[in-house]
């Protein structure tokens, strides 16, 4: 079983909607990264998390430590937001989720 | 913006040739990491580099990969000779302290026919 859970592992949404994408853990961390690939590899730090709740336009990242679970919300997506969504959580080291890959159509 | 440059952005090889990848993360970063993001998968560390000191290379290949960082600040990352399945993202990572945060290169990704 990885450490790092995420899901869904694709999804896709109509231009407008509100996005849910979800990260579980099973190891103890000290903080909680969502980020962001775009095809061609370029991988951007999005939220570093280490409780509570972040937001930064219109991105929102929580995190509930007792649960070890983590949210990255979007609302009113669009299709320049289609991309990788990578859950990464610190503990010895950066351990990586799988991704969630998002398409967002017009 | 201060940015992690990698080169190059694209590599073909045939398999048992060398490869080499550059990195030259942000100034001032004393750490470095080097990924490995394989098609559909979260990036795997092989190596992290604490100035000019490898402090994480135990999930590296050590047998045909290696890396270095001889004056602490660029470094190469090494494959002889390269296999079919070290087809991959190879991606650099510098991190800064405050506020704690990994700064990712572009990558580099390898196919190797």
């Amino acid at each position: 079983k990885n450490e790092v859970e995420q899901s869904p592992q694709n999804l896709t949404a109509q231009e407008g909607e509100f996005i849910t994408i979800n990260c579980s853990y099973s190891v103890g961390i000290s903080a909680l990264h969502w980020l962001q690939q775009h095809p061609g590899g370029g991988i951007v730090s999005l939220f570093m998390l280490s409780s509570g709740k972040k937001k930064h336009g219109r991105l929102i990242a929580t995190i509930n430590i007792q649960e070890k679970h983590s949210s990255l919300h979007i609302t009113a997506s669009h299709p320049r937001d289609s991309a990788v969504y990578i859950c990464a959580v610190k503990a010895d080291k950066l351990i990586f989720g799988t991704g969630t890959r998002l398409q967002v159509f017009p | 913006e201060a940015e992690v440059a990698q080169s190059p952005r694209y590599k073909i090889t045939e398999k048992s040739q060398a490869v080499a990848f550059w990195c030259d993360p942000i100034s001032g970063h004393a750490t470095l990491y080097w990924y490995r993001q394989i098609l559909g998968q979260g990036p795997e560390l092989l190596v992290q580099f604490q100035d000019e000191s490898v402090v994480d290379d135990s999930q590296l290949p050590k047998d045909r990969f290696s890396a270095e960082r001889l004056k602490g600040v660029d470094s190469t990352l090494k494959i002889q000779p390269a296999e079919l399945g070290d087809s991959a993202m190879y991606l650099c990572a510098s991190r800064s302290y405050n506020p704690d945060t990994q700064y990712f290169g572009p990558g580099t990704r390898l196919t190797v026919l």
